[in-house]
């Protein structure tokens, strides 16, 4: 069972098209982290959430961490097909050092 | 500088074989997590170590498998007597430390399919 849903679960676009990913849960995490993993590789960081209503920005990646800290969200301006990979919302809760992971987004961006 | 390493990347088993499966983390880092990924799911986490000791094992999903990290450095995840539901991808993390915000540095994942 995994805590956070992440939404959709495929999306395939055209280059220069926008998107969202969403990820959500009905629990509460002190901080909130997304990740991008490509074939045969472990997933790699992409930035960290920890205050609610906090957003950040990364070049074209734009995060959002929700008010209640039970819900983040990444928006891709301009989409490229380097952008391409599984795309992970993971969540600490206070007292736990382990990562709860999402269940991924997987996206495709064609050129 | 080096990464999080993993060996094998691949192994195949046959049903009820043993396997190990050895991690190599960053040199320096304390706290280093096994984590297991299903085919088309995020990883699941398995087990925690900080320093030599495990700190927190509730991940692992029965007692086939069991860990080690006797020298606080490089560790390895064992699995007795295998089954086809425990292939998946194996993910090995190292942090500095043990904490809310460190970061998790993973490794390529060993690739366990068990026939």
């Amino acid at each position: 069972t995994q805590l956070l849903e992440q939404s959709p679960q495929f999306l395939s676009i055209q280059e220069g098209e926008n998107l969202t990913v969403y990820c959500n849960s009905s629990s509460v995490f002190s901080s909130l982290q997304w990740y991008r993993q490509e074939p045969g590789e472990g997933p790699v960081l992409l930035v960290t959430v920890v205050t609610g209503g906090e957003v950040k920005k990364l070049k074209r990646l734009t995060f959002q961490f929700g008010d209640a800290r039970k819900d983040s969200s990444l928006h891709i301006t301009a989409a490229q097909p380097g952008d391409t990979g599984l795309y992970l919302c993971a969540g600490e809760q206070t007292g736990a050092n382990n990562l709860f992971f999402g269940t991924g987004t997987r996206l495709t961006v064609i050129p | 500088g080096a990464g999080v390493s993993q060996t094998p990347s691949n192994k195949v088993t046959e049903k009820g074989k043993y396997v190990e499966l050895r991690c190599d983390p960053i040199s320096g880092h304390t706290a280093l997590y096994w984590y297991r990924q299903s085919l088309g799911q995020g990883p699941e986490f398995l087990i925690y170590f900080q320093g030599t000791g495990a700190a927190d094992d509730s991940g692992l999903p029965n007692d086939r498998f069991f860990a080690v990290r006797p020298e606080g450095s490089v560790s390895t995840l064992k699995i007795q007597r295998t089954e086809r539901g425990d292939s998946a991808v194996y993910l090995c993390a190292s942090s500095l430390n043990a904490g809310a915000t460190d970061t998790q540095y993973f490794g390529p994942g060993t690739r366990l399919t068990v026939l």
